[in-house]
């Protein structure tokens, strides 16, 4: 039963173009977080997805930044005109429901972005 | 006041000993709580959860939970210097929506 599934691993963009984060989740899952890390600082929430919806984009900055999670294929994040402060790891982790008792959430190995 | 609430550290800990992780939350009904290791460089990694008031243990670790006192803990036996990294502690939302992270702990355990 594989993981989470992130690609690419790395990722180097230079200003101004656009970056595509992918994210699979787990067998079974199908609830979708994004976070964002800087280095030496914390998990920073992003936005939570359902299929087809977005649940909740209270972490997602106003511009450039968008994500979905079509009914199939893999959930994307879609970072357009990065600049160098878009430099970060995103993990994505899946669950199966949504919070509930005895759900627990998973990580993917995560992309590192470096824009140049 | 943050959601989820962990002292950064350092915490330093000798090789073998008792290293104690602590967390409070904010919101009173919150009902699920989970510890992550996150190596640095590498992504977290679920180590416990825990759900109900009073202790669970796994090996080495023991989650405590006090939910009258908003209180999460972590404890790791016979610290090992494998062991050293960035221990997460996390809650899922009141409605469920999000699962929010304290900053982190950094642990170093000491040969």
């Amino acid at each position: 039963n594989a993981g989470v599934m992130q690609n690419p691993r790395h990722l180097v963009r230079r200003r101004g173009q656009e970056a595509r984060l992918r994210c699979s989740p787990m067998k079974g899952h199908s609830h979708v977080y994004w976070y964002r890390q800087l280095p030496e600082e914390g998990l920073k929430f992003m936005v939570y997805l359902q299929k087809e919806n977005i649940i909740d984009e209270s972490g997602m900055p106003k511009e450039r930044f968008s994500a979905e999670f079509p009914k199939e294929g893999p959930s994307i994040l879609r970072i357009q005109q990065v600049v160098r402060g878009d430099s970060a790891a995103y993990f994505c982790a899946s669950s199966p429901r949504a919070g509930a008792m005895n759900t627990e959430a998973f990580f993917g190995q995560g992309t590192r972005l470096t824009v140049v | 006041q943050k959601e989820v609430e962990q002292n950064s550290g350092p915490l330093s800990v000798p090789e073998g000993a008792i290293a104690s992780l602590n967390c409070t939350y904010s919101d009173r009904v919150s009902q699920s709580f989970f510890w992550y290791r996150q190596y640095s460089g590498k992504s977290p990694e679920l180590i416990m959860s825990i759900y109900s008031n009073g202790d669970k243990e796994d090996g080495r670790f023991t989650a405590q939970l006090n939910k009258a006192s908003q209180y999460v803990s972590l404890l790791i036996r016979d610290s090992q210097p494998s062991d050293s990294a960035t221990y997460l502690c996390a809650v899922w939302g009141n409605q469920g929506g999000k699962l929010i992270f304290g900053q982190g702990t950094e642990l170093s355990v000491k040969p």
